[in-house]
């Protein structure tokens, strides 16, 4: 059975990087099943997919427009995991994190609620 | 952006009904790479169908999944307790990634 396990602080100040992490198990994260992503989920931008990463011979990533001036998502394959990196961070990042597995989503991590505060 | 519209917003329906949801896309979504999520409160979503119609492991017959192109709709055939939570479209025939609004199902 494939879980993920989210770990990372649970509040940042504004300005300041997010740094999330997401351990895999039962699955490798190079495998070829669709890749990783990094998913938020706030009241006023409802879901809302962040980026991914996936091995094809080598690494790719993906970002979405609305945050690829601000963020890193990097397989870590030693650790079997990835992590997702939110550089300059306001109030309106303030969302539940999700990491998850594919295209389709077939496995979700359990979720991080970040606040964004002083 | 491929824009997902899903309606109603709000579903009110009693136990053992048939529920009916909508999604279309502002373009067609090729290939039929659409998938449905079920979200119930403090949990993460779930995937109930994907493909546009084939459902994922474990998920009860009664949730079925249509459509093509623009077109997609979830239907319940008959609500259990359970199943009353929000319900989430989304198409991953192209980038970025997205997701519709949402429609809740909730107890009349």
């Amino acid at each position: 059975q494939v879980q993920l396990q989210q770990s990372g602080p649970g509040l940042v100040k504004p300005s300041q990087t997010l740094s999330l992490t997401c351990a895999i198990s039962g699955d490798s994260v190079s495998s070829d099943r669709g890749g990783w992503n990094w998913i938020r989920q706030s009241p006023s931008r409802g879901l809302e997919w962040l980026g991914r990463t996936y091995f094809r011979s080598r690494w790719h990533t993906d970002y979405a427009v609305s945050v690829e001036s601000r963020i890193t998502i990097n397989p870590d394959t030693s650790k079997n995991q990835f992590s997702l990196q939110l550089n300059s961070v306001t109030p309106e990042d303030t969302a539940v994190y999700y990491c998850t597995r594919g295209s389709s989503m077939d496995v979700w991590g359990q979720g991080t609620t970040v606040t964004v505060s002083s | 952006e491929m824009v997902l519209t899903q309606s109603p917003a709000t579903l009110s329906l009693s136990p053992g009904e048939r529920a009916t949801l909508s999604c279309r896309s502002s373009q067609s979504v090729t290939g039929n790479y659409l998938s449905w999520y079920q979200q119930k409160p403090g949990q993460a979503p779930r995937v109930l169908i994907y493909g546009a119609s084939t459902r994922a492991t474990g998920i009860p017959a009664r949730f079925s999944g249509s459509g093509s192109g623009t077109d997609f709709t979830l239907t319940i055939s008959s609500l259990q307790p359970e199943d009353f939570a929000v319900y989430y479209c989304q198409q991953y025939y192209n980038l970025p990634l997205t997701f519709g609004g949402g429609t809740k199902v909730e107890i009349k």
